[in-house]
């Protein structure tokens, strides 16, 4: 069945930019989105259709795509951006909803 | 404002059928392009996708679980079910229901999860 890969962790210094990658073969052809959780608490939605971000999430969270990569960007990371990230789209016919397997942020 | 709420059995026996109710306030399932989807996370594990219902009651699946899961609307009572069949302990997990506002926004708000233990 179809994944979503990306990498196990990040970490950053304070100020500083993190960049957490997804891919799969499906990602031109669907939007992918992306979920802020940290420990103990529901997923937010942080990122959608690609690189839209919903009211109320700081400009610093951004989105990009290229191929079969999407990109989340955290630029001028804060202590309060520590969480584990995970990226979300559908197979190639939209049957289904796939979530990567997770990004943990470290902020340093 | 967009609430949800996942409830349901909090400890089930192996082979046991879980039945989880998603009751929600602030939008309708009647509405077009609107959906709510079942996601799961077992203990300091990934998110898993379950399923998902439209407001037209088209249904959709994971492959992995497929049948084993059944999803189902009552929109008059502004719920939606789950039930899942022939349990493992490897289901014991957080199970989460979340509002698709439509094609382009997925998952936008999320219930507070609920807590399944698997185990005889």
């Amino acid at each position: 069945s179809y994944e979503l890969t990306q990498p196990p962790s990040v970490s950053v210094s304070p100020g500083q930019t993190a960049r957490i990658t997804c891919s799969g073969d499906a990602l031109p052809k669907q939007y992918a989105y992306w979920y802020q959780q940290k420990p103990g608490q529901a997923p937010v939605l942080v990122i959608y259709k690609d690189s839209e971000r919903p009211s109320g999430i700081p400009e610093r969270f951004s989105g990009s795509s290229s191929g079969t990569t999407v990109t989340l960007t955290i630029s001028g990371v804060q202590a309060e951006d520590e969480a584990d990230y995970y990226c979300q789209s559908a197979d190639s016919s939209g049957s289904y909803q796939v979530f990567g397997s997770g990004t943990k942020v470290t902020v340093l | 404002q967009i609430t949800l709420k996942e409830s349901g059995p909090t400890l089930v026996k192996p082979t046991q059928t879980l039945t989880l109710t998603c009751t929600f306030s602030g939008f309708s399932l009647s509405t077009s392009g609107v959906g709510v989807g079942w996601i799961r996370q077992p203990p300091g594990k990934a998110l898993e996708w379950l399923a998902l219902i439209y407001w037209d009651d088209d249904k959709r699946y994971s492959p992995s679980l497929k049948s084993r899961l059944t999803i189902t609307k009552d929109t008059s009572k502004n719920q939606v079910v789950l039930t899942m069949t022939n349990m493992d302990p490897v289901d014991t997990a957080t199970y989460y229901c979340a509002h698709r506002r439509n094609a382009m926004v997925n998952f936008d708000y999320w219930g507070q999860g609920t807590l399944v233990t698997v185990s005889s």
